[in-house]
Formats: structure tokens, sequence, C-alpha cells
């Protein structure tokens, strides 16, 4: 499978617990998304990174969030004490370059609970 | 700040019918990509449109795109109930670097038989 890859695909943390996703992206991919999808609405931008340079950061990265893509090949993003707000799907999407498609990986479910 | 708006967010229809989903969006963009949501899933991408007049057709869908309306609409011929789905659309924001994607809401699609 050379799609892009997420893992787990579901996580369940206590609130004020610290957790942390993996993006692998499509291997030829330069650039690196995260999204988050709450319920009911379309992703949301959070971050991106190309190869290992993050670029731009969304005003929804608070500081309990930051997300890693050492050596321009996986991502992770780390969220620190959790919310119950932060609960949502987080996605990873990879580009070969600028404008050009988008393809998502299926997606990390987060509850805080 | 650019806005991505769809309508209808939600439509039943029956199969065999025609439907048209709309999106606008506020700002500049010559970019615009239509993607496919199935519950708890991840989005699945079904076309890309990057100039101003362009068509694309799958199946019994059909996309077109207007930047000097700055809307593209998404067409549904003769519905099947396979097609019930979340569809996005999604522009590219050209005044950032990293050409993210803001997307609309959604419309929630459910074709009955």
């Amino acid at each position: 499978d050379t799609g892009v890859s997420q893992n787990p695909r579901h996580k369940i943390t206590k609130r004020g617990q610290n957790v942390t996703f993996r993006c692998d992206p499509i291997s030829e991919h330069n650039r690196l998304y995260w999204y988050r999808q709450t319920l009911g609405q379309g992703p949301e931008f959070l971050t991106y990174f190309q190869n290992e340079a993050q670029l731009e950061k969304s005003r929804l990265l608070s500081d309990r969030f930051s997300a890693e893509r050492p050596k321009g090949s996986f991502s992770t993003l780390e969220i620190q004490r959790t919310e119950q707000g932060d609960s949502a799907m987080y996605l990873c999407a990879s580009s070969r370059t600028r404008g050009t498609e988008a393809f998502f990986g299926q997606g990390t479910r987060l509850t805080v609970v | 700040e650019l806005k991505v708006e769809q309508n209808p967010l939600f439509l039943s229809m029956q199969e065999g019918k025609n439907y048209t989903i709309y999106c606008n969006y506020s700002t500049t963009s010559d970019r615009l990509y239509w993607y496919r949501q199935d519950p708890g899933k991840s989005l699945e991408s079904l076309f890309v449109l990057l100039s101003n007049g362009a068509v694309k057709q799958e199946g019994r869908l059909m996309a077109s795109l207007d930047t000097k309306a700055r809307l593209s609409t998404l067409h549904i011929t003769a519905a099947v109930h396979d097609l019930s789905a979340t569809y996005f659309c999604a522009v590219d924001n050209r005044e950032t670097s990293g050409s993210r994607l803001t997307f609309g809401e959604g419309t929630q699609l459910t074709v009955n038989p």
C-alpha cells in the first residue's frame, strides 16, 4: 500500500494525558499537512511541512500542540495535557508539490474522556 | 480570510433523480477540489479543477469551476444509493505560501431507494 498511513487509528485518553500520532506520507511527496475534523464539520488546517521544515501553523495550533517531521519523512503530532475539546479526527495529507492533489490518510480518531 | 460555503448542507434525494451541490468561495483561487467522505472514513479525492471553465466527469458525478463567479458545482445524474456520503469542496488558499486547503462544511447526501 503506497498511500498515506496514520497510526494509531483510534486513541482514547484521559484528560491531561499526552498523546502522539504518526503519519507516513506517500514516499515521493515533499509536502505534509495536518488537519483536524470535528463531527459535522469540514477539515480545518493545523500545520504544514515542506520536507523537514514546518512552514505554516494555524491559530488553532495552541502551545499544547507540536508537530515534527524529522528528515522530511514521517511526521508526528503531539498533544500535551489533552482537553475534551481536543476530541476529533486528526487527518494527515501529503502532496508532491504546491498546488498538486493532496491525498489523505485514514485519520486518527482521538477521544478525550 | 478565505471562506468556503456549500449548499445545501443536507440533501435527501430519490434514486434516479438529478441534483446539484454548490460551492462558493470568497477570494481569488484557481484550484478547487472535491472530496467524498463516508461515515468514519477519510477523504477520497474526486476531482481536481485547475482553471476557469474546467469540467470533469466521473460516472454519475460532474464537477465544474467558474473562477470569475467564484463558484463550483457538483452535479449528480440519476443518483444511486452508493453515492450516499458527505461531499466537501476545498479551495487552495493562494494567499498563503503553503497552499493549504480551506474546506466547506460539507453536503451530506442521502440517496433513498
